[in-house]
């Protein structure tokens, strides 16, 4: 089973801010196949990024994803009030499916 | 548009079963497998299993195992997730989710919108 790892735990951040979230994989993860996802409270969670670095369709251009070896990053270049959530890390190569356990953006 | 409707909350028993439906529309069902998660409340997400709507192979998460079966109804687009021998530990949101761009692996492209199922004596 593949163990993502998803660090900080918690950004406390004000709008307008670059926000960098960090994934790391216990092993390889085939293919890039890992993806980013958002929820807000009450909702369910939402596509941002597929495949490490595409991003899902109607997503801002400010929402980015990186690889670099057993490590992802997800950067948002300026945070929007919006923007304020928590953001889950998923490989889907791989069975199990594994989720990281998650980063939240709060405000600051 | 494509859309997943899952079916309304409910409480059960410690020991009963749930039965969770997820109807499809908007897109060809039997291309796409459904795939099944849960978040405890203030938890984290958390992958049960998927089921290919054609043909209806499914794969679940080892600790389901025994208690977990996914079926689908292929003339009305709806998946159903029954869980068994409920305990408080099963308390969660339910989610159903589409795998993008058909096959088994891939991102969860479109999601329902949750249900939620208290265990509770």
């Amino acid at each position: 089973e593949i163990v993502l790892t998803q660090s900080p735990g918690t950004l406390s951040l004000s709008p307008g801010e670059r926000a960098t979230l960090s994934c790391r994989a216990s092993q390889s993860v085939p293919s890039s196949d890992l993806a980013w996802y958002q929820q807000k409270p009450g909702q369910a969670p939402r596509l941002l990024i597929y495949g490490a670095s595409s991003r899902a369709a109607g997503i801002p251009e400010r929402f980015s994803g990186s690889k670099s070896g057993t490590d992802f990053t997800l950067t948002i270049s300026r945070l929007e009030p919006e923007d304020f959530a928590v953001y889950y890390c998923q490989q889907y190569r791989s069975s199990p499916r594994t989720f990281g356990q998650g980063t939240k953006v709060e405000i600051k | 548009q494509v859309q997943l409707v899952q079916s309304g909350a409910e409480v059960k028993k410690p020991g009963a079963s749930v039965k969770v439906s997820c109807e499809a529309s908007g897109y060809t069902f039997l291309r796409y497998y459904i795939h099944w998660v849960r978040q405890a409340p203030g938890q984290g997400l958390e992958w049960m299993g998927e089921i290919n709507p054609t043909g209806g192979a499914t794969t679940y998460a080892e600790r389901f195992q025994g208690r977990l079966t996914m079926t689908t109804d292929t003339s009305t687009g709806t998946v159903y997730m029954d869980l068994s021998s409920l305990r408080s530990e099963d308390t969660a949101v339910y989610y159903c989710a589409r795998v993008c761009c058909g096959g088994s692996y891939g991102e969860f492209d479109y999601w329902g919108q949750g249900t939620l199922v208290t265990v509770s004596s």
